[in-house]
C-alpha cells in the first residue's frame, strides 16, 4: 500500500519566490497534518484538517503561509513570499478515523536562499 | 496545557547495551501515549503505543509501559543494535481534538 506521498522531495528557491508543497494522504484517512522540522525549533504542527476542513491553524507562522485541502486525497502548503528562515523539512501526516496514530510522509526539504 | 517532556540527547551506547529513554507527560485525563522513531532522512514512524494505564506497548524489541501514578512512558530495549540509531519521539494525544503533542526528540547513537 502506498504511504503518504509528498512532492517535491527537495526544493531550492530564492527569497521572495512562491513555494508550493504537495501531499497525498493515505486513502481512507480523514485527518491530515502539516509539520515543520528544524534543528532549532524541533517538530512544529502548522495546521491540521479533519474531513478536508481546517480545524486548527494556530501553528501557521504568519500570513505568508497558507494551506488548502480541496478534496480527501490532496493538500497543499504554500509560502508566498518565501524567506530564508522558512528553510526546513516539511512533513505531511495523515490519520484514519477513530485513531490517533499518524502516518508521516518522507518530507520536503526546503532551502530558501 | 498538554505537554510531553523527554530526556535530552544525544544518548550514545555500545551495541548490545540496555537502553532507557525517559518520558513524562502532563496528567490531563488519560491520553493515548506513543513512541515514534525517525531514521535519518525519513519521516517519523510509529514504534509503539499504549492507550490506558498499565498497558505495555512493544515492537521490534522496544517496550514502554503506561504508568499513570508517575505520568511516565519510558522507552526501553534490552540490547540495542547499530540499526537502532535514530531520533525517538515520545508523544501523547492532546485533550480534545485530533492533535498529537510531541516531545523534543532524543537522538540515539549506537556504536559497533
Amino acid at each position: 500500500d502506498a504511504g503518504v506521498i509528498q512532492s517535491p522531495r527537495h526544493e531550492v528557491t530564492e527569497m521572495g519566490q512562491e513555494v508550493t508543497l504537495r501531499c497525498k494522504p493515505i486513502s481512507g484517512h480523514n485527518s491530515l497534518f502539516w509539520y515543520r522540522q528544524t534543528m532549532m525549533r524541533g517538530l512544529e504542527l502548522l495546521i491540521y484538517f479533519n474531513n478536508n476542513v481546517p480545524i486548527d491553524d494556530s501553528g501557521m507562522p504568519e500570513d505568508r503561509f497558507s494551506a488548502k485541502m480541496p478534496n480527501a486525497s490532496f493538500s497543499t502548503l504554500k509560502i508566498q513570499p518565501s524567506e530564508p528562515r522558512d528553510s526546513a523539512v516539511y512533513f505531511c501526516a495523515s490519520s484514519p478515523q477513530g485513531s490517533y496514530e499518524q502516518y508521516f510522509g518522507p518530507g520536503t526539504r526546503l532551502t530558501v536562499t | 496545557g498538554d505537554s510531553v517532556t523527554q530526556m535530552e540527547g544525544p544518548v550514545t551506547l555500545s551495541e548490545e547495551a540496555f537502553l532507557t529513554i525517559n518520558c513524562t507527560y502532563t496528567a490531563t485525563g488519560y491520553p493515548s501515549l506513543f513512541w515514534y522513531v525517525q531514521y535519518p532522512g525519513e519521516g517519523l514512524q510509529l514504534l509503539l503505543k499504549a492507550t490506558k494505564a498499565d498497558d505495555k506497548g512493544s515492537n521490534k524489541g522496544f517496550e514502554a509501559t503506561y504508568r499513570k501514578e508517575t505520568t511516565s512512558f519510558h522507552l526501553e530495549k534490552g540490547s540495542v543494535q547499530v540499526s537502532d540509531s535514530a531520533v525517538y519521539f515520545c508523544a501523547r494525544k492532546n485533550t480534545g481534538g485530533f492533535k498529537t503533542i510531541f516531545g523534543a526528540g532524543t537522538r540515539l547513537f549506537v556504536k559497533a
